[in-house]
């Protein structure tokens, strides 16, 4: 089964915005970690939160992670059209990392 | 610094042959991870060498294995190829081993089957 659900599975929205995406994984962890990856390229590291944080910040990415709940979240603030993509979040779970199947954003000029 | 480079980008092969392809990491990291990417299953984990020893392995049959070499690029071989081995198959190195770091990826080689 899946260890990361991301939610929603696709979202649009105006340039300018903000963009909020879910993860919810099942089995506890060690660290989550946040990927982009542009149409027919490889993934492109975002940022990495451990267990012990709640929050964590880079330049206008936000991530929070909730352990009680087993879910993770990724706000992009006043989004842009390079951020079009599909974004995943991987966990790391005892010897493998599983990536959940993403959420495409498609920003709209 | 040059990053993650996978040979070749695109490949056709026919039912029943073997495919190698290559992984040269970034400069430094000694960690080097494979996955597979389709439609239906999403990203898979293949394995991962560090050192030239596989330290972590996903749930994928025999004919998927891999190896490291002294200079930390990798190889990855599948034998008897089937249908369902189409893919965008990507690397990632990292300088450690586990997933407690970021993983730099390549562009990835697609493999198609026919």
């Amino acid at each position: 089964s899946q260890q990361g659900e991301e939610d929603p599975q696709a979202l649009s929205i105006q340039e300018g915005e903000n963009a909020t995406m879910n993860c919810s994984y099942k089995t506890s962890i060690n660290n989550l970690q946040w990927y982009r990856q542009n149409s027919g390229r490889g993934l492109v590291h975002l940022i990495l939160i451990r267990s012990n944080e709640r929050e964590k910040h880079s330049g206008r990415l936000r991530v929070t992670l909730d352990t009680s709940k087993k879910s993770s979240s990724l706000l992009i603030t006043a989004s842009r059209a390079a951020d079009t993509a599909s974004y995943f979040c991987a966990t790391d779970a005892q010897d493998k990392i599983i990536f959940g199947k993403g959420t495409r954003l498609h920003i709209l000029p | 610094k040059a990053g993650v480079t996978q040979t070749p980008r695109y490949l056709i092969k026919t039912r029943g042959q073997q495919v190698t392809l290559s992984c040269s990491p970034i400069s430094g990291h000694r960690s080097v991870s494979w996955y597979q990417q389709t439609p239906g299953q999403g990203l898979q984990f293949l394995f991962e060498y560090f050192s030239e020893t596989q330290r972590n392995k996903g749930n994928f049959p025999g004919r998927f294995s891999g190896r490291q070499f002294s200079n930390s690029r990798s190889e990855m071989n599948v034998s008897t190829l089937e249908l369902g081995d189409s893919a965008l198959y990507l690397c990632a190195s990292s300088w450690g081993w586990g997933f407690g770091q970021p993983q730099h990826f390549g562009d990835g080689t697609r493999l198609s089957i026919l």
